[in-house]
């Protein structure tokens, strides 16, 4: 069945330095989620792309969806100990149910 | 406005037991979905309630319910409890299908089984 991979699963960066997450679908997508979830806390929404070749900006954070809309990415220029937590993409399956990948944890030493 | 509510907010329970969890979507959202999450399989679907009909499942047995109230109050019900049960469940709302709307998620229930 249709399968959301995300990598890496784990990144640790130093304070300044830049940060990104990849999420690969099996499928071509109709949109596709992100999610930060803080440690102990619950996913919380970032931002939903829905076009081909899109790419929105959040202050540090731009989001990509592929041509194909099969891939997307996340980045963040010049983590902050903030941005610590594990970043979600998610997309729907066939059933229309929202696949989550994995997950990569991010951590950020001061 | 108020976020997503779940109730309990920990739980602990022996194997061969039911469980109950509950949750309060914001107020206007008409769907509702249940996660189980897990450090070993991650955000894992359970399913999801739009209009007090289910509208998907996820790959779980059967022991696995729920059903939505028509104020859009939503229930999930594990029957038969296994150690493997033993997680962290998460309720989501949004205001349409969560296929394609943003979801917001309440604090989850901690769900141990001994």
């Amino acid at each position: 069945g249709q399968q959301v991979m995300q990598i890496p699963q784990y990144q640790h960066v130093q304070e300044g330095e830049d940060f990104t997450t990849y999420c690969n679908s099996s499928t071509t997508l109709s949109n596709i989620q992100w999610y930060k979830q803080r440690p102990g806390g619950h996913p919380v929404f970032l931002i939903q792309l829905v076009k081909s070749g899109e790419v929105k900006k959040q202050k540090r954070l731009t989001f990509q969806f592929g041509e194909a809309k099969k891939n997307s990415s996340l980045h963040i220029t010049a983590t902050q100990t903030t941005d610590v937590g594990t970043y979600f993409c998610a997309g729907p399956g066939n059933n229309n149910d929202m696949r989550f990948g994995a997950g990569t944890r991010l951590t950020v030493k001061p | 406005k108020a976020g997503v509510t779940q109730t309990p907010r920990y739980l602990i329970k022996t194997r061969g037991q039911q469980v109950t969890l509950s949750c309060s979507p914001i107020s206007g959202h008409r769907s509702v979905s249940w996660y189980q999450q897990t450090p070993g399989q991650g955000l894992q679907f359970l399913f999801e309630y739009f209009s007090e009909t289910q509208r998907n499942k996820g790959n779980f047995p059967g022991r696995f319910s729920g059903r939505q109230f028509s104020n859009s109050r939503s229930e999930m019900n594990v029957s038969t409890l296994e150690l493997g049960d033993s997680a962290l469940y998460l309720c989501a709302s949004s205001l349409g299908p969560s296929s394609y709307n943003e979801q917001f998620f309440g604090p989850g229930t901690r769900l141990t089984v001994l």
